[in-house]
């Protein structure tokens, strides 16, 4: 079974930092793209980064571009998202979700991981 | 303010049907392959339609996809108690090298 567990979130002051990471298992970790999606609250889903199989290729939205560095070790299965100079309007859950194949569609999401930034 | 325009929410009875519009910005925000997205607050999103009209296994055929020119549409038929939840259209916009979403339907059973 694919399974997608965010984890990392917490509550941060603005300016400060934070890491997610993303567990993955019940698939080949190695051969997929993954990206991160965060959903402001009452907001819509909002794109936030991607990363290929290979860490080869990577884009951010402009709305974090310059503060958050997306990352992955397919030896551990695992994705990472390090946020820094974080805003109040970063305040969101944040979503890892399978690419089915590169910018085609996410067919498997996680249960999100809960960012809060606020003094 | 998305690219992808979508109408903030849509009604209908029991058994009745509903379609939620997904309008493209620009001429080739459409190019690529447009997919779907139910959310229920507090859970995973979860895929409806991808490549325009089709649907992975699992999802009943009471869910629909259609695209044509610069715009998309998704249609639920049957509607169910169930089926009350945010829908987001989205795809792949290659100008920008980014991911981008509608501004996200809500759908309420009445």
């Amino acid at each position: 079974e694919v399974q997608l567990v965010e984890s990392g979130g917490a509550l941060v002051q603005p300016g400060g930092s934070l890491r997610l990471s993303c567990a993955a298992s019940g698939f080949t970790f190695s051969s997929y793209t993954i990206h991160w999606v965060r959903q402001a609250p009452g907001k819509g889903l909002e794109w936030v980064s991607c990363i290929s199989s290979s860490s080869s290729v990577i884009y951010y939205a402009d709305s974090v571009k310059g503060r958050f560095t997306i990352s992955r070790d397919n030896a551990k299965n695992s994705l990472y998202l390090q946020m820094n100079s974080l805003r109040a309007e970063d305040t969101a859950v944040y979503y890892c979700a399978r690419d089915y194949s590169t910018f085609y569609f996410f067919d498997y999401w996680g249960q999100g991981t809960l960012v809060t930034v606020s003094s | 303010q998305s690219v992808l325009t979508q109408p903030p929410s849509v009604s209908a009875a029991p058994g009745q049907k509903v379609t939620i519009s997904c309008s493209g910005s620009n001429s080739k925000i459409l190019n690529n392959y447009v997919s779907w997205y139910q959310h229920l607050p507090g859970t995973a999103p979860k895929v409806l339609i991808y490549d325009n009209d089709q649907r992975p296994s699992g999802i009943p055929d009471r869910f629909s996809g259609s695209k044509s020119g610069t715009s998309a549409t998704l249609g639920i038929t049957g509607l169910q108690t169930g089926d009350e939840a945010d829908y987001y259209c989205g795809t792949w916009d290659s100008s920008l090298n980014s991911w981008v979403f509608g501004g996200g339907t809500k759908v309420t059973v009445l």
